[in-house]
């Protein structure tokens, strides 16, 4: 089983739509996750980290849920500029804190 | 803002040579990553460093690959024999310590191609 797993999409949706992202991970002793973004042959880059109690950044907003193991992404307001990948990313339960990539859910916005 | 930078953007070489992919972490970053990429793939961790000694490294990093901080500046990862299916992006991450350990800094990547 992967360790981290997203519905790869891509996701096409228009300007202004509202767009949520889901993800499932393993290892229920994980502590912390977040979403990067990544742009087509570009590095990833943090977008947010999730807390249980769920967390808003302008248009986005994340959500953890422990019990199920599901994490979200909502984004709101959809722009020509959030056509992306969308990484969930846990942190591995080891002294080095590694990153444990999903393999993204592309999203395209249209016009 | 500081970043992260590395060099080369892109490294062509044969099978069997050795590369050197270079990094510059943001100076007061303490724990030093290297992930790779194969095109289309996702992103997978190599080694973590930490007060200049390898904390984890994965299966994939095995004894072809090595990491240095030679002179407190640049991170390396060495490949000593280029295979063809070491051909992807490489990545390097840096964070300034364990308080958000999950919020790492990428660098921009280095292409590299095995022909």
């Amino acid at each position: 089983r992967k360790e981290v797993e997203q519905d790869p999409g891509p996701f096409n949706v228009p300007e202004g739509a509202t767009v949520a992202f889901n993800c499932t991970y393993s290892n229920s002793a994980s502590q912390s996750f977040f979403w990067y973004r990544q742009d087509c042959r570009k590095e990833p880059k943090l977008l947010m980290s999730v807390y249980s109690s769920g967390n808003e950044d302008g248009r986005f907003t994340a959500q953890l849920n422990r019990a199920s193991q599901y994490i979200s992404l909502l984004i709101r307001d959809s722009k020509l500029s959030d056509s992306a990948t969308y990484l969930c990313v846990a942190n591995g339960m080891d002294s080095s804190y590694k990153l444990i990539f999903g393999s993204g859910t592309r999203l395209l916005v249209r016009p | 803002e500081p970043e992260v930078t590395q060099t080369p953007s892109h490294q062509v070489t044969q099978m069997g040579q050795e590369v050197i992919l270079r990094c510059v972490p943001i100076s007061n970053h303490l724990y030093f990553y290297w992930y790779r990429q194969i095109l289309g793939q996702k992103v997978e961790f190599l080694v973590s460093f930490y007060n200049n000694e390898i904390s984890e490294k994965s299966e994939i990093f095995d004894d072809q690959f090595s990491v240095e901080r030679p002179d407190g500046s640049n991170f390396t990862l060495k490949i000593r024999s280029t295979k063809l299916e070491d051909s992807a992006m490489y990545f390097c991450a840096t964070t300034p310590g364990l308080a958000v350990p999950g919020e790492q800094y990428f660098g921009p990547g280095t292409r590299l191609t095995v022909t």
